[in-house]
């Protein structure tokens, strides 16, 4: 299995703020890497694919990097919306996993 | 655009069988890979598997030997039986779709989430 491991698993932070949310497989993925965001009660929404590639309709300042077995994603500046629980998930083989989460707070 | 929407108990009995359906609607289940993905309350996301329109699958090792998925395209539905189930196959259970044709494993959209508990 592909383990990814996902750090923080917490991050407290104000509105305006840069946040960057970091992914570790535990084998080399290439690109084939998504990031998610759950809010409370609520599905996951795909936020990137492909490591960089921007969902339709998700807003510019979400930017997804990385390649191999580190990646990142960030918000460039964090707005109130964005306040919920990301999860990266690899797809480089049959058995997809999912990171344990990072959960990003009001500071 | 396309909608997805989870049935089925929300509770069972342990050792009997979970199942659940996901009917699709606003487009057509074919051409596309189905996934069924669960969260333990408070916990992160496992995927159970998935199917093709074609009804090839792939299940997760952890849980291939109780896992079960179908397709039937004329009601644009998919299925999962999941056996001898115990309190850790609590959990709210999703299905989700494929973002594209091309099976690449990621997903969009997901259905809603239905809760199923395992209790006595």
């Amino acid at each position: 299995d592909i383990q990814m491991t996902q750090s923080p698993s917490s991050v407290s932070a104000s509105v305006g703020d840069r946040v960057t949310i970091t992914c570790r497989a535990s084998q080399g993925i290439s690109s084939w890497l998504a990031w998610y965001q759950q809010k409370p009660g609520k599905a996951p929404k795909l936020l990137i694919y492909a490591a960089s590639s921007l969902q339709s309709g998700v807003p510019s300042r979400f930017s997804g990097s990385g390649s191999g077995t580190d990646f990142t994603l960030t918000i460039s500046s964090l707005q109130p919306e964005d306040f919920a629980t990301y999860y990266c998930q690899q797809a480089n083989s049959f058995l997809l996993t999912f990171g344990g989460g990072t959960k990003v707070e009001i500071k | 655009q396309v909608q997805l929407q989870e049935s089925g108990p929300g509770l069972v009995k342990p050792s009997e069988t979970l199942s659940l359906t996901c009917t699709v609607s606003g487009g057509s289940i074919s051409s596309y890979y189905w996934s069924w993905i669960r969260q333990p309350a408070g916990k992160g996301l496992e995927w159970i598997g998935r199917i093709y329109t074609s009804g090839s699958t792939n299940y997760n090792p952890s849980l291939k030997s109780r896992v079960t998925m179908s397709v039937d395209t004329s009601k644009n539905q998919f299925s999962l039986k999941l056996s001898s189930v115990t309190a850790a196959d609590t959990a709210v259970y999703y299905c989700a779709r494929d973002l594209d044709e091309y099976g690449a494993g990621w997903f969009d959209p997901w259905g809603q989430g239905t809760l199923v508990t395992v209790s006595s």
